[in-house]
C-alpha cells in the first residue's frame, strides 16, 4: 500500500524554524517527483513546493520561497520541508503529496494526512 | 499564474439527483502538442486529506465510483456527480497542472438537500 505519513509540525512563534519530514513506503520513493500542498484551517488548497526525483529541478510558491527549503534523501524514503522565518500566515496543514512523473509535474496523488503547523506568539 | 474559478461555491442536492460543479481557467490549459487538459479534481472530507477523483479533466481515477464524471476543455470545465449518495458530501477542488505554480480553485462545498 501506498503510503505518505508527514511529522515534525507543531507551535511555533513568528520567526522561528520547523522542519517537517515525511515518509514513504509502498512505491519507489525514488522514482517519483514530490510536493508540499498546504491548507489552512477551514481554507482552500496552496501548493507549496516540488521536487523532482533526483532533486535537480526545484520549484517553489512565491510566498514561501527564500524561506523554505525542499529536500529528500532517496536512501531513506523521506522528503523534507525545512521552514524558517515563519510568519502567522504559514498556519496550516503540511500536506505531503507524490507527482505522477520523475521531472514533469501533474496531478497529485497520494496525499499524507498532514501535519499542524501553528505559528502564534 | 493561472486563476481557477470554482463556482458555486456551495450547493445542496437531493439525495439520488445530479450535482454540477463549474471551474473555469483564467487561461486555456489545454497542450496542443498532445491535446489534452491539464486539469484534475479532488475530494476532500472532513478531517481528510484530498483525494484525487479525475485527471486529464475526464479520466477517473482508478476505484473513483462512475457516477463522478468530468468534462470540459480549454478553460471551461466541469465535475458532474450523478445520483448523489450521503458519502459524497465533501469539498470539491479542480487543479492545472499546465504551468508552475500548479493552482487550485476555492472549493465548491456538496451538502444534501
Amino acid at each position: 500500500e501506498v503510503q505518505l505519513v508527514e511529522s515534525g509540525g507543531g507551535l511555533v512563534k513568528p520567526g522561528g524554524s520547523l522542519r517537517l519530514s515525511c515518509a514513504a513506503s509502498g512505491f519507489s520513493f525514488s522514482s517519483y517527483s514530490m510536493n508540499w500542498v498546504r491548507q489552512a484551517p477551514g481554507k482552500g488548497l496552496e501548493w507549496v513546493s516540488f521536487i523532482s526525483s533526483s532533486s535537480s529541478l526545484i520549484y517553489y510558491a512565491d510566498s514561501v520561497r527564500g524561506r523554505f527549503t525542499i529536500s529528500r534523501d532517496n536512501a531513506k524514503n523521506s522528503l523534507y520541508l525545512q521552514m524558517n522565518n515563519l510568519r502567522a500566515e504559514d498556519t496550516a496543514f503540511y500536506y505531503c503529496a507524490r507527482d505522477q512523473d520523475s521531472g514533469r509535474y501533474y496531478w497529485f496523488d497520494p496525499w499524507g494526512q498532514g501535519t499542524l503547523v501553528t505559528v502564534s506568539s | 499564474d493561472i486563476v481557477m474559478t470554482q463556482s458555486p461555491d456551495s450547493l445542496a442536492v437531493s439525495l439520488g439527483e445530479r450535482a454540477t460543479i463549474n471551474c473555469k481557467s483564467s487561461q486555456s490549459v489545454l497542450y496542443s502538442s498532445n491535446n489534452k487538459n491539464f486539469l484534475s479534481w479532488y475530494q476532500q472530507k472532513p478531517g481528510q486529506p484530498p483525494k484525487l477523483l479525475i485527471y486529464w479533466a475526464s479520466t477517473r481515477e482508478s476505484g473513483v465510483p462512475d457516477r463522478f464524471s468530468g468534462s470540459g476543455s480549454g478553460t471551461d470545465f466541469t465535475l458532474t456527480i450523478s445520483n448523489l449518495q450521503a458519502e459524497d458530501v465533501a469539498v470539491y477542488y479542480c487543479q492545472q497542472y499546465y504551468t508552475s505554480p500548479r493552482t487550485f480553485g476555492q472549493g465548491t462545498k456538496v451538502e444534501i438537500k
